[in-house]
Parts: C-alpha cells; structure tokens; sequence
C-alpha cells in the first residue's frame, strides 16, 4: 500500500539554527499538509498546499515557516531560526480530492 | 474557536467487550469526519472516515454520525488488547480542507 515518507525520524539542532523537514506525499495525491503534536498535546494543523502554492496556513505557521516543493515528489517544511517551543512531533500528510489524509510517520524535532 | 472536544479517558474494557468513543464538535458546518489510531510514539492511522448521517460499519468497528447533535461515535466490537491505543476525532471544516483534531481518548483492553 502506498505511504507517506518523512525523513530524518528524529532531527536534534540547536536553539536558532535553520532546520528542514522532508517528506515523500503519496505519489498521485495532489494535496499536502503539515501538521505538528507537541509531546501530550493535540494535533495540531500548520499549512496545506495545493497547485504549487499555500492554499491554507494556522497562526502558528509564522514568517519562521515556509514549504516547498522543490520537485515532483518532496515536500519540505523549513524552519528558520529553531525556538525552543519547536520542539514537537511533526506529521506529513498527503490526500487526493476530496479523500481522507493519509499521514507520514513523523519527525521528532528536538531543539537543544 | 473551532473544536472537537473528547473525553480523554482512560476507557478501560475487557477483551471481547464493545468500546465506545465519542467526539463532539463545535462547527455545525462541517463536512467530514474521521478517526484515527495513534499507538504511543506513532503517526495517527486512519481507521475510519463518515460523511453523511447514520451509521458506517468496517469490520469490527463502526462509525456513527448525528449532524443535528454534532456528535461522532467510534464503536470498537471484540475489542482485542491490540486495540489499545489513543483514538483520535478529527474534523474536516466547511472552509479549507485542514484537519480539526480532538485530543483524543485513551483506550485499554484488558486481557
């Protein structure tokens, strides 16, 4: 069955270093988004991206958040200069119009 | 503010009983609905989506849906101890197409 891949599964960076996530959205699914979950907290919904541009973001998402889709397949989230407060589970998820989203099996960003 | 609210448990039942879980959510204009899995230190899985009023059954679990009242149930028939895991109420809003997700409810299975 088809999968979202995320990679690295665990990052460690230091406090105000730039940090990329990456992820591999199921190959025909045309909608993507990322989602974080601080350790015992909700899920909680950053961005979607559709069509090659945001196409919904939370408050969370800040000017220290972007996404990209450098190629036909990845998926990136950078974050610019790491906080503490970054430090959290963090989901890929892709979907196909109007399907349930399927989810990556994370990265869990640690920011020292 | 949007929510889904859920009662975070734990909900303990004994093996081959029926476990149910129940989700609440605040925009009467939502459209979708969902429940995932998510075993401790892993990505929610998706278990099951509903859209429209009454009841939808997969195997051994059932989703149930009342619009009016704005309630989402999950029922969990021959409940195993693999069951065991937070069960996640996610909603999809009448706007943008994000997920809404409750905080989910701990579910055990006692052998």
């Amino acid at each position: 069955e088809p999968e979202v891949t995320q990679t690295p599964s665990h990052q460690v960076t230091q406090m105000g270093q730039e940090v990329i996530l990456r992820c591999v959205p199921i190959s025909n699914h045309l909608y993507f988004y990322w989602y974080r979950q601080i350790l015992g907290q909700k899920v909680e919904f950053l961005v979607s991206f559709y069509n090659n541009e945001i196409s919904e973001k939370s408050e969370i998402f800040d000017d220290q958040f972007s996404v990209e889709r450098p190629d036909g397949s990845n998926f990136t989230l950078k974050i610019r200069s790491t906080k503490l407060e970054d430090s959290a589970m963090y989901f890929c998820a892709s979907s196909d119009r109007g399907q349930p989203q399927h989810f990556g099996d994370g990265t869990r960003l640690s920011i020292l | 503010q949007k929510e889904v609210e859920q009662n975070s448990g734990p909900l303990s039942v004994p093996e081959g009983a029926i476990a149910s879980l129940n989700c609440t959510y605040s925009d009467r204009g939502s459209q979708s609905f969902f429940w995932y899995r998510q075993y401790s230190g892993k990505s929610p899985e998706l278990i099951m989506s509903i859209y429209s009023n009454g009841d939808k059954e997969d195997g051994r679990f059932t989703a149930q849906l009342n619009k009016a009242s704005q309630y989402v149930s999950l029922l969990i028939r021959d409940s195993q101890p693999s069951d065991s895991a937070t069960y996640l109420c996610a909603v999809n809003m009448e706007y943008g197409n994000k997920l809404v997700f409750g905080a989910g409810t701990i579910l055990r299975v006692k052998s």
